[in-house]
């Protein structure tokens, strides 16, 4: 069975440019996450999905990020304009239901210059 | 708020022998889940280990075992006999419940985890 992808695996942007992070969640699972790890500090959560409606967004930074689940399978997460502060790893997890075990991707390192 | 906190940046082990990664964590719940996850170098993050906090047995899975001290709130994965691929960021997680209905992971900041030949 394949586990959470997410695509690139790296992303190097210029300040103010826009970018945007896949996510590949296990199949049949509804629940899916974002998380993201700035430079040194703890993985943080920023919001969960249950099928393509949002459950919680509480953890998202600013109105400069944009996540989306069009048809409950893949997820994006968008960030326009990018600023030097959102450089670090950002982690796509699912899980079949919200209170089973999340599976966490390999992260997408984005860089912002 | 809860908080987790892995107080190690780094650990280095000899292969064949025995570490231990410690995580403390803060909360007023009496009900929780406890995870340890393992990074290798640009690979998926593996659950190694999980913990019922209303269970009083420490959960094992094969080499890896957890010593779990709810009083004093602590939390430490015990790795035996070591091995090359044991090599790793390790993450200590919390699981939290939101108003939302949302189970929300809250992660201490990781413990690089280094084995020699």
């Amino acid at each position: 069975e394949a586990g959470v992808t997410q695509f690139p695996s790296h992303s190097v942007i210029e300040k103010g440019q826009t970018v945007t992070l896949r996510c590949d969640p296990i199949s049949g699972h509804d629940n899916l996450y974002w998380y993201r790890r700035v430079m040194g500090k703890e993985i943080k959560f920023l919001l969960h999905f249950v099928k393509e409606s949002k459950q919680d967004e509480s953890g998202m930074p600013n109105n400069r990020f944009l996540a989306e689940r069009t048809g409950g399978t893949y997820s994006t997460l968008k960030v326009q304009p990018a600023e030097l502060e959102d450089s670090g790893v950002y982690f796509c997890a699912s899980s079949q239901e919200a209170r089973t075990s999340q599976y966490f991707g390999p992260g997408t390192r984005l860089t912002v210059l | 708020a809860q908080t987790v906190t892995q107080s190690q940046p780094e650990m280095s082990v000899q292969e064949a022998e025995t570490v231990t990664l410690s995580c403390t964590y803060d909360t007023s719940e009496s009900d929780y889940y406890l995870f340890w996850y393992k990074q290798p170098p640009s690979r998926q993050m593996i659950l190694v280990i999980r913990q019922e906090a209303y269970k009083q047995q420490n959960a094992t899975e094969n080499r890896f075992s957890v010593n779990f001290q709810k009083a004093a709130k602590s939390f430490s994965l015990k790795i035996s006999d070591s091995q090359l691929g044991d090599a790793a960021m390790y993450f200590c997680a919390y699981r939290t419940l939101l108003t939302s209905g949302t189970y929300k992971y809250i992660f201490g900041t990781g413990t690089r985890l280094k084995v020699l030949a």
